[in-house]
């Protein structure tokens, strides 16, 4: 299965703290992406990487993306009440796929 | 901000019946998609649908699913004879390209819980 699978399955950090989870996978891909999904809403896409990057950033959020190791990870800093949510990894195999493989994503709770 | 729409929000429908639901991509997108999520699990692919006709699906999309694009804006999934585990979220997402070269904008869901 090409599904991504995050890790850990649940995190709770003190407001201010960093979150880091990880995404493993299993066959090549042409990009990574990650959303976020509050609570009973849906899917919101945070950054992409693709498969010749190794890091990008957008605002508080870092994303790696380890090739060799499969794997990838979200790095959320100064962590905020409001980045309570669950986290996806979503990977899609080829530029012209038309679907999206989701892990079981991780819940992170930010306590205020 | 451009958003895609879905209704209804929730759905309440007995065992055997037909339920539709609609949504509306945002206008300027040319793919759609159709995911589902049962509760506490994986977000799952059902159907991608491009130029007016299914351009992949799961082996989840089964005889039981259908989808439609009646008009110029909506986009429809229909599951005819439900079952009790078709209960779930749907979501409705669209893009500009292809999933794999582009992000997928989703829509808020709609639950379908099958009594």
């Amino acid at each position: 299965s090409q599904q991504g699978e995050e890790d850990p399955q649940a995190l709770s950090i003190q407001e201010g703290e960093n979150a880091t989870m990880n995404c493993s996978y299993k066959t090549s891909i042409n990009n990574l992406q990650w959303y976020r999904q509050n609570s009973g809403r849906g899917l919101v896409h945070l950054i992409l990487i693709r498969s010749n990057e190794r890091e990008k950033h957008s605002g508080r959020l870092r994303v790696t993306l380890d090739t060799s190791k499969k794997s990838s990870s979200l790095l959320i800093t100064a962590s905020r009440a409001a980045d309570t949510a669950s986290y996806f990894c979503a990977t899609g195999l080829r530029s012209n796929d038309y679907k999206l493989s989701f892990g079981a994503g991780t819940t992170v709770t930010v306590r205020a | 901000e451009p958003e895609v729409t879905q209704t209804p929000s929730h759905q309440v429908t007995q065992m055997g019946q037909e339920v539709i639901l609609r949504c509306v991509p945002i206008s300027n997108h040319l793919y759609f998609y159709w995911y589902r999520q049962i509760l506490g699990q994986k977000v799952e692919f059902l159907v991608s649908f491009y130029n007016n006709e299914i351009s992949e699906k799961s082996e989840i999309f089964d005889d039981q699913f259908s989808v439609e694009r009646p008009d110029g804006s909506n986009f429809t999934l229909k599951i005819r004879s439900t079952k009790l585990e078709d209960s779930a979220m749907y979501f409705c997402a669209s893009s500009v390209t292809p999933s794999g070269a582009n992000v997928l904008t989703f829509g808020a869901g709609s639950r379908l819980t099958v009594l």
